[in-house]
């Protein structure tokens, strides 16, 4: 997990609020994945960016999600209007040279929605 | 849609080997069979990962069967640090799916 970063590690909101997760991959890394995990279930893919790019978003709910890798800074994703079936830990990982690459994970962004 | 069968938990004493097995008999001609590990509140780390032949590395072995529709992590002796959720996942495309996992104890 060296080298990822996430912030912040838990993040609470109300009904109806943003959410907004960052993920700053390895330095070198150019290519991120976002991952949900609910409780005692395995990691769902969300969205694969490359810097600038989103390569695959078919994981991603089609409403209120969105992700953004931007050319400098960290990647992003923003969840708005969150409710409760929100709350779950989001991981990013960070790969060098994409597709086919070692995945390495940062710690998670606990979400609770109130 | 998983893609991957593994056993909801395994036990192990420590010192002794682990074999956990996984089937994934849907898989195609270019899927890679990876191995994550994840500790409680912490995410996943990369163990091990194959194609078609027995893979090795420090930290554990991978048997893939000769049809590709079952694999095997082998840890050569397991210590207390080694529990965890071990997943195994299929490569497709540009996406990991991951299953359920395998709850590891180890025992003393």
């Amino acid at each position: 997990n060296a080298g990822v970063m996430q912030n912040p590690r838990h993040l609470v909101r109300r009904r109806g609020q943003e959410a907004r997760l960052r993920c700053s991959p390895m330095k070198g890394h150019s290519h991120v994945y976002w991952y949900r995990q609910l409780p005692e279930e395995g990691l769902k893919f969300m969205v694969y960016l490359q810097k600038e790019n989103i390569i695959d978003e078919s994981g991603m709910p089609k409403e209120r999600f969105s992700a953004e890798f931007p050319k400098e800074g960290p990647s992003i994703l923003r969840i708005q209007q969150v409710v409760r079936g929100d709350s779950a830990a989001y991981f990013c990982a960070s790969l060098l040279q994409g597709f086919g690459d070692t995945q390495y994970f940062g710690p998670g962004t606990r979400l609770t929605v109130l | 849609d998983a893609k991957t069968t593994q056993p909801n938990s395994m036990e192990s004493n420590e010192e002794e080997p682990v074999h956990l097995p996984c089937n994934h008999s849907t898989i195609s001609g270019t899927d890679y069979i990876h191995w994550y590990r994840q500790l409680p509140s912490q995410g996943p780390e990369y163990v091990i990962h194959g194609l078609t032949s027995n893979v090795n590395n420090r930290m554990a072995s991978l048997a893939i069967a000769e049809d590709r529709k079952s694999s095997t992590l082998i840890l050569h002796r397991a210590t207390l640090r080694d529990a965890a959720v071990y997943y195994c996942i299929l490569m497709t495309g540009n996406q990991f799916y991951f299953g359920t996992g395998t709850s590891l104890t180890v025992i003393p």
